[in-house]
């Protein structure tokens, strides 16, 4: 079973911190994706990435940074928090493209 | 704007009925597209998927179909069980440069035993 894991479930941060959400995924798989999903938005794909090392901005990249030094790992960054980014996170994970997805739990993050 | 739309945030249907859940989208380059189900608390789960060249795809109790001149797609469920209840998204791959896929903004199904 592919298991992809997240850092934390639950996250209070203030406004102007740096964050940092981690990824983690068993499966040797080559793409990682950053999704946040908010009510009546759905999920929006905020930054992906095809390999290590390797990144492409999603649809809301703004206020966002990541990371991916090893293929099992991708982290998401917030460099100052914001309250506009509370928000649930969903990292995913694929072996190719086409693949569909694998999702882990999620972190919900609170920005006070 | 929103290129994947589901226009029902909510959906109640009695046990054992049909569930069908619509999705509708404006770009012609999509190619795939995919059902997720989410329960509270955990990521969305792969349901199930059909390709642009195909009308219909199905997978037990789950049966998807696909109308392409109306940029169309909608998701049966029979019979509907208490288990079923979860929010659905639909998403569809844009096959341009790298792949990506669009979200839908959920529905959530409520089946009443």
């Amino acid at each position: 079973d592919v298991k992809v894991t997240q850092s934390s479930r639950y996250l209070v941060k203030r406004t102007g911190e740096k964050v940092f959400l981690e990824c983690v995924q068993d499966m040797d798989h080559e793409n990682m994706f950053w999704y946040r999903q908010d009510p009546g938005l759905g999920l929006r794909l905020i930054y992906f990435s095809y390999d290590v090392k390797m990144k492409e901005k999603g649809d809301i990249p703004e206020g966002y940074s990541v990371s991916r030094e090893k293929k099992e790992r991708f982290s998401l960054i917030l460099e100052s928090a914001s309250t506009n980014q509370t928000s649930m996170y969903l990292c995913a994970s694929s072996p190719g493209m086409v693949e569909t997805q694998y999702f882990g739990p999620g972190t919900r993050l609170l920005v006070l | 704007d929103q290129q994947v739309k589901q226009n029902s945030p909510s959906l109640s249907v009695q046990e054992g009925r049909i569930s069908i859940l619509n999705c509708d989208y404006t770009n012609s380059m999509f190619d795939y597209f995919l059902w997720y189900k989410k329960y509270p608390a955990e990521g969305p789960t792969f349901l199930i998927s059909i390709s642009s060249i195909k009308d219909k795809n199905e997978d037990g109790r789950f049966t998807v179909f696909l109308n392409k001149s109306a940029k169309h797609l909608s998701l049966h469920i029979v019979p509907s069980q208490p288990g079923d209840s979860a929010v659905y998204f639909c998403a569809a791959r844009q096959a341009s440069g790298t792949y990506k896929y669009i979200f839908g903004t959920g529905t959530r199904l409520k089946v009443l035993a």
